[in-house]
């Protein structure tokens, strides 16, 4: 079955520490995984798209690490700022067809000065 | 350049009620999903469209339709309410069917 989980639910963090979030997935074909940040009352905001080949992708403070054989991905946020608090988002996509992305539950940010 | 826009943005129905939400975008993109997001859950496709006049059921299409009548334009209707539809409902359009999604900023409906 088709899954994404991610972990922990909610982190709660003080202002310009680092912290990193886990996505762990079983599913396939694999095509790419993305992380979305997704504020309060908002949609979610695309900050990176991984392929199979990629290992490490970077958008300012926040870094994506894919592991293709052990399913496994994270996302590390330095130096994090009160506006990093937010949910973020795993998902995985399939390779063929458009229905083909699963998502995370998320995980609940909350960056505290 | 507006993004992904979505009409209204709050809605109170009762149920057996009907309702259409309006997504529109200004990316020429192809593609345009509808979502809904319910606390706990991760986001689960609703129906989407793959070009202007297409459309296609997602995970959970019981209850509402869709139509694709012109490019920029994605509606979702719910004919016949029912509390079970509350949630936050999300418009999202992509080139193609493996490039990014952009989201509108969603509209929260409920139905008592």
């Amino acid at each position: 079955k088709n899954q994404v989980e991610q972990s922990p639910q909610s982190l709660i963090i003080l202002e310009g520490k680092n912290c990193t979030l886990q996505c762990n997935y079983t599913v396939s074909p694999f095509s790419n995984l993305r992380w979305y940040k997704q504020d309060t009352g908002r949609g979610p905001v695309s900050l990176t798209i991984m392929t199979f080949s990629e290992n490490t992708k970077s958008n300012g403070r926040y870094t994506a690490t894919l592991d293709a054989d052990t399913k496994q991905s994270s996302l590390h946020i330095t130096a994090s700022q009160l506006s990093d608090s937010a949910s973020y988002i795993c998902v995985v996509s399939v390779i063929t067809g458009a229905n083909n992305l699963f998502f995370g539950t998320g995980t609940r940010l909350t960056v505290i000065p | 350049n507006a993004g992904v826009t979505q009409t209204p943005k709050f809605r109170v129905l009762k149920t057996g009620q009907s309702m259409t939400l309006l997504c529109a975008q200004d990316m020429n993109h192809e593609y345009m999903y509808w979502y809904r997001q319910d606390p706990g859950m991760g986001l689960r496709l609703i129906h989407y469209s793959v070009g202007e006049g297409t459309t296609a059921k997602g995970e959970v299409p019981d209850g509402y339709n869709v139509s694709r009548l012109k490019k920029q334009n994605f509606l979702l209707g719910l004919e016949s309410a029912a509390p079970s539809q509350t949630s936050v409902y999300f418009c999202a359009s992509s080139y193609s069917d493996n490039t990014e999604q952009y989201f509108g900023p969603g509209t929260r409906l409920t139905v008592t």
